[in-house]
């Protein structure tokens, strides 16, 4: 039962332009949203995170939209660079618990 | 300040055999949770260390086990390998009153069963 679901395995998007990651989830009772980079050979990296009381955080180029109603959310990055170019997974839950997603693989072309 | 590290980074182990994979965590951080990832399957939780108690665990077999020192280094045993605990195991670290959020990742240990 998959309650974080990532469908786009990969993405691909011309530098300078914007990245669109999207997240859906199923369990209304996540209260805490985050978003980690992983490049090959590395451990995630967190990026940005959403609490449920709000709809929108941002971090420089990094944004991301909660959409409770919808349970989705999204992570945004504007101008995308090829340094950007990783592994994005989704994770959400509570306190003692994150649940992540497959990811999706995020390649920024020159 | 040193990041979360795991050891070894490679192990190769036939099926029936068992395993005991490392983790240090950042200094000061006594939350300690593990992760299996697979391509298909994504990052998926094995279970949370807090001073030394297990405080939570996710849907994986009896096989799985772990355990953390005084230190707050931990430890992950499997047991009778089979070939589909072939993963990338990922320990995380995060400072007490953060929960799991914001956890910091090891570079993890790639097992490969065969």
């Amino acid at each position: 039962d998959q309650q974080v679901k990532q469908n786009s395995p990969s993405l691909s998007v011309q530098e300078g332009r914007i990245s669109i990651l999207n997240c859906d989830y199923t369990n209304s009772m996540f209260d805490y949203f985050l978003w980690y980079k992983k490049y090959p050979a590395e451990g995630p990296t967190f990026l940005i995170s959403i609490s449920s009381i709000k709809d929108k955080n941002e971090d420089g180029r990094f944004t991301v939209f909660l959409n409770k109603s919808a349970k989705h959310l999204s992570l945004h990055i504007v101008p995308s660079q090829p340094g950007d170019s990783a592994v994005y997974f989704c994770a959400a839950g509570g306190y003692q618990k994150v649940t992540f997603g497959i990811g999706t693989k995020l390649q920024v072309i020159p | 300040k040193a990041g979360v590290t795991q050891t070894p980074r490679y192990l190769i182990k036939t099926r029936g055999q068992q395993v005991t994979l490392s983790c240090s965590p950042i200094s000061g951080h006594r939350s300690v949770s593990w992760y299996q990832q697979t391509p298909g399957q994504g990052l998926q939780f094995l279970f949370e260390y807090f001073s030394e108690t297990q405080r939570n665990k996710g849907n994986f077999p009896g096989r799985f086990s772990g355990r953390q020192f005084s230190n707050s280094r931990s430890e992950m045993n499997v047991s009778t390998l089979e070939l589909g605990d072939s993963a990338l195991y990922l320990c995380a670290s995060s400072l007490e009153g953060q929960g799991v959020r914001e956890q910091y990742f090891g570079p993890g240990t790639r097992l490969t069963v065969t």
